[in-house]
């Protein structure tokens, strides 16, 4: 168990539908990290959150947008969900205390029909 | 965006040491991570190495960097069935995100 927490683990929506994923990170962890892995793209970087700010962004499509709350959890939302949406969302969280060592959480399988 | 590239598949022997190789371009990179992935599962962290560091063993693993060649491997020991996975190498630099490889799924045969 990493210590980050994600839901829900799987889901399955329509089309042209909004879903949020959350995540809450490690105790004590203050930067979370999204990322999309899909077959033919691999592990994408989506955004990175830093105590509240957001410190950097990647792939991530305008159709879609994240925030971190003052409790540290973060959600991401899909909007206008598209089949190529369908993909593992992982969460990460950052222990810079420590060798900045990194840990994912189990991630959220979204399937879109 | 810099890239970080490994080798697809590798197959060994139980029993074996399994090598699995990355090369990166980056060359500010600072951290250098090992993943693994089983399938349906999370991302597991492996170890990681600092850049100024040339290697690093963790029980059965052990990672060598090479900074110039800016290349990074992965040695498993001893390698078990349990250990059939997909294996992620990934450089960051500071605080930002971690670039990840393809994976390299390995297969080990009883």
């Amino acid at each position: 168990d990493s210590g980050v927490t994600q839901t829900p683990k799987h889901l399955i929506t329509a089309t042209g539908q909004r879903v949020t994923l959350r995540c809450s990170p490690r105790s004590g962890d203050l930067s979370v990290y999204w990322y999309q892995q899909s077959l033919d793209q691999g592990l994408q970087f989506l955004i990175q959150y830093y105590n509240g700010e957001e410190r950097a962004k990647g792939n991530i499509l305008e159709r879609f947008s994240a925030q971190q709350f003052p409790d540290l959890h973060s959600e991401l939302n899909l909007s206008s969900l598209e089949l190529g949406d369908s993909a593992l969302y992982f969460c990460a969280s950052r222990d810079h205390r420590a060798g900045n060592t990194i840990y994912f959480g189990e991630g959220s399988w979204l399937t879109v029909v | 965006g810099e890239d970080v590239e490994q080798s697809l598949f590798l197959s060994v022997r139980e029993g074996d040491s399994s090598v699995i190789n990355c090369t990166y371009t980056d060359s500010s990179s600072t951290y250098l991570y090992w993943y693994k992935q089983e399938p349906g599962a999370g991302l597991q962290l492996l170890t990681y190495i600092f850049s100024n560091m040339d290697m690093k063993q963790d029980q059965r693993l052990t990672v060598l960097l090479n900074k110039k060649d800016k290349h990074l491997s992965l040695r498993i020991a001893d390698t078990q069935t349990g250990d059939s996975a997909i294996y992620f190498c990934a450089e960051s630099n500071s605080g930002y995100a971690l670039n990840f490889g393809k994976g390299t799924s390995l297969l080990v045969t009883p």
